[in-house]
């Protein structure tokens, strides 16, 4: 079965950092791209960031270009999402995505003083 | 704002045909493949239908998507309860080298 697991998620403060960790199994991670997506609370989808099966090519949404880096680690099957000046507009359940096609469960993002 | 616009609802009463719009441009659903998500309450969204048509194992036929230029299109025939839920479609935009998503369709079961 597939599987995708976020943790990392916390209360942090404006200014702050955190960083989200996807762990799967059930199939080959090193063969497919993987995505972040987030969802502020009451609202719609964001496609935040993307990154090829060999870490060579990473695309990201221009409201995080500079402040977030996607990463992985084919070695332990896991996906990274390292978040820095964080501002209360990144408050978000963030989704670690396989490709475009399977879901993990989200983890919660809170940025407040 | 959407890069791909959506209506904010749509309604109907079990047993009906309802259709759910995506418009885009010639950067992105001009060219690339639409993807539609079903997001239930509380939970994550999972993949209805790929490649504009396709229809992953375990949805149900009930289920078919379509595109034509630059709008694609759910149909969800036989509404059932359960469906009612978010729709929201996505394809890549060469403009933006990302990914983008629609503004999301809240599905009402009368």
């Amino acid at each position: 079965e597939v599987q995708l697991v976020e943790s990392g998620g916390d209360l942090v403060q404006p200014g702050g950092s955190l960083r989200l960790s996807c762990e799967v199994s059930g199939f080959t991670f090193s063969t497919y791209w993987m995505t972040w997506v987030r969802q502020a609370p009451g609202k719609g989808l964001e496609w935040v960031a993307n990154i090829k099966q060999d870490g060579s090519v990473r695309h990201y949404v221009g409201s995080v270009k500079g402040r977030f880096t996607i990463s992985r680690d084919n070695a332990k099957d896991s996906l990274y999402l390292q978040m820095n000046s964080l501002s209360a507009e990144d408050t978000a359940v963030y989704y670690c995505v396989r490709g475009m096609d399977v879901w993990g469960q989200g983890t919660l993002v809170t940025v407040s003083s | 704002q959407s890069v791909l616009t959506q209506p904010p609802s749509a309604s109907g009463t079990p047993g009906q045909r309802v259709t759910i719009s995506c418009s885009g441009s010639s950067s992105n659903i001009g060219t690339h493949i639409v993807n539609w998500y079903q997001q239930l309450p509380g939970t994550a969204p999972k993949l209805l239908i790929e490649n504009n048509d396709q229809r992953p194992s375990g949805v149900p036929d009930r289920f078919s998507g379509s595109k034509s230029g630059t709008s694609g299109s759910l149909a969800i025939t036989g509404l059932q309860s359960e469906d009612e839920a978010d729709y929201y479609c996505a394809t890549w935009d060469d403009s933006l080298s990302g990914w983008v998503f629609g503004g999301g369709t809240k599905l009402t079961v009368l």
